[in-house]
């Protein structure tokens, strides 16, 4: 079965720094995704980014940015510029094809703090 | 649009009572998810769905049971509630492959 590993339960970083958030999963599969969401005290879930296996190059959203390490099942989401509103809690998530459907699973989360 | 709908927001439970959960999209999704949320554990799967009356069991499924009539709709039960149950559920929903959206969440306490 598919897991996926947060192996950083809190993390802290200081306004304007950088920070990286780990995340690393198994898998037999070749073709799949990878999400990272931000999880706010609202709790509502926001997509921060998604990767496919199949593409090389690394997904980039505005501040957000990830290192993908196929090889390594490794999925780090690296902050840039940390902002006091980037605290939250930081979910990594995995999606593949089993027994002809999508299955979506989740590791169990970063708590991430930006101190001013 | 409104995305994904969950309803009720809250709801305080005593044990043995019943109770169910809707979630509706308004995206013409076809796969639809119910996840419970507890302290330390991340979200994990209890049910999912891939189209318009299939369901499949996730990881933790005992205690739940689901449906899907229609395709907008997404019903999670709770036939029996137990104190264990107490925990935030999530409905998410997506194309194959797509990106999941996922409701506001609903607080379930069971006394």
């Amino acid at each position: 079965a598919q897991t996926v590993t947060q192996s950083q339960p809190e993390m802290s970083v200081q306004e304007a720094e950088t920070v990286t958030l780990s995340c690393t999963y198994d898998t037999s599969e070749n073709n799949y995704y990878l999400f990272w969401y931000k999880q706010p005290p609202s709790r509502q879930m926001i997509l921060v980014i998604r990767q496919e296996a199949y593409k090389q190059q690394n997904a980039t959203e505005n501040r957000f940015s990830v290192n993908f390490q196929k090889a390594a099942k490794s999925f780090s989401l690296k902050i840039s510029d940390s902002q006091l509103g980037d605290t939250a809690m930081y979910f990594c998530a995995f999606m593949n094809r089993v027994d002809s459907s999508y299955k979506l699973i989740f590791g169990s989360g970063t708590r991430l703090l930006v101190r001013p | 649009n409104a995305g994904v709908t969950q309803t009720p927001k809250f709801r305080v439970l005593k044990t043995g009572q019943s109770m169910t959960l809707l979630c509706a999209q308004d995206m013409n999704h076809e796969y639809m998810y119910w996840y419970r949320q507890d302290p330390g554990m991340g979200l994990r799967l209890i049910h999912y769905s891939v189209g318009e009356g299939t369901t499949a069991k996730g990881e933790v499924p005992d205690g739940y049971n689901v449906s899907r009539l229609k395709k907008q709709n997404f019903l999670l039960g709770l036939e029996s509630a137990a104190p264990s149950q107490t925990s935030v559920y999530f409905c998410a929903s997506s194309r194959a492959a797509g990106v999941p959206f996922f409701g506001s969440g609903t607080q379930l306490s069971v006394l």
